[in-house]
């Protein structure tokens, strides 16, 4: 299975600005995506990040807030901007490799204050 | 609404006891399930996936499929505290390659 390196892995922002999330897959995946999860919460698919075009957002997300880039089939990243205190949450990149489930990184844990 | 139902717990067995934890989804076209579990603070990680009607061993863990019941349950056998986590349920629906997760079960084994 993949091992994904995600960072950073905790922050604390202020409202108003905006934080960067970085996800490096040690193998080449055509797809990666992004999750949201709140406290008590399940799962929440953000976006899927595909190489070389633009992501594709689901229902309540939307680009201008979450920003994703996907320069190369090993790297993505997520950004969430004009954080609000809702923001707070722990967001996630995974992948998939065919049969064998979806590997996730260690997650980023946002406090927006 | 395609939907991944779980009791939230939570689930408190001995140790060395059996448990079960269970999974129902509402689209009787899904075809891959996977069980995950999630320690406090930490990702999810991939226990268990399971594709066709029936069992599913996996040292103490067990996954369980009907299909014509429409749900998936995960049995762990000798649990042990480190067992001690939550455990979600994800489902491919028809047509998606991508899981809908559902909220969890949070598993407590007490010594």
């Amino acid at each position: 299975s993949a091992v994904i390196s995600q960072k950073p892995s905790r922050d604390i922002c202020q409202r108003g600005t905006s934080l960067t999330i970085q996800c490096q897959v040690d193998s080449q995946v055509t797809m990666m995506f992004w999750y949201r999860q709140q406290p008590g919460q399940s799962l929440t698919l953000i976006a899927t990040a595909n190489q070389g075009s633009e992501a594709t957002y689901e229902s309540g997300f939307v680009i201008d807030k979450f920003p994703i880039s996907r320069p190369n089939l090993t790297f993505s990243t997520l950004t969430v901007s004009n954080m609000s205190p809702e923001d707070s949450s722990i967001y996630l990149c995974s992948v998939e490799f065919t049969g064998e489930g979806y590997t996730f990184g260690s997650g980023t844990r946002l406090t927006v204050v | 609404q395609k939907e991944v139902e779980q009791n939230s717990g939570p689930l408190s067995v001995p140790e060395g006891a059996i448990a079960s934890l269970n999974c129902t989804y509402s689209d009787r076209g899904s075809q891959s399930f996977f069980w995950y579990r999630q320690y406090s603070g930490k990702s999810p990680e991939l226990i268990m996936s399971i594709y066709s009607n029936g069992d599913k061993e996996d040292g103490r863990f067990t996954a369980q499929l009907n299909k014509a019941s429409q749900y998936v349950s995960l049995l762990i056998r000798d649990s042990q505290p480190s067992d001690s986590a939550t455990y979600l349920c994800a489902v491919n629906m028809r047509g998606s390659y991508i899981p809908t997760f559902g909220r969890g079960t949070s598993l407590i084994v007490h010594p």
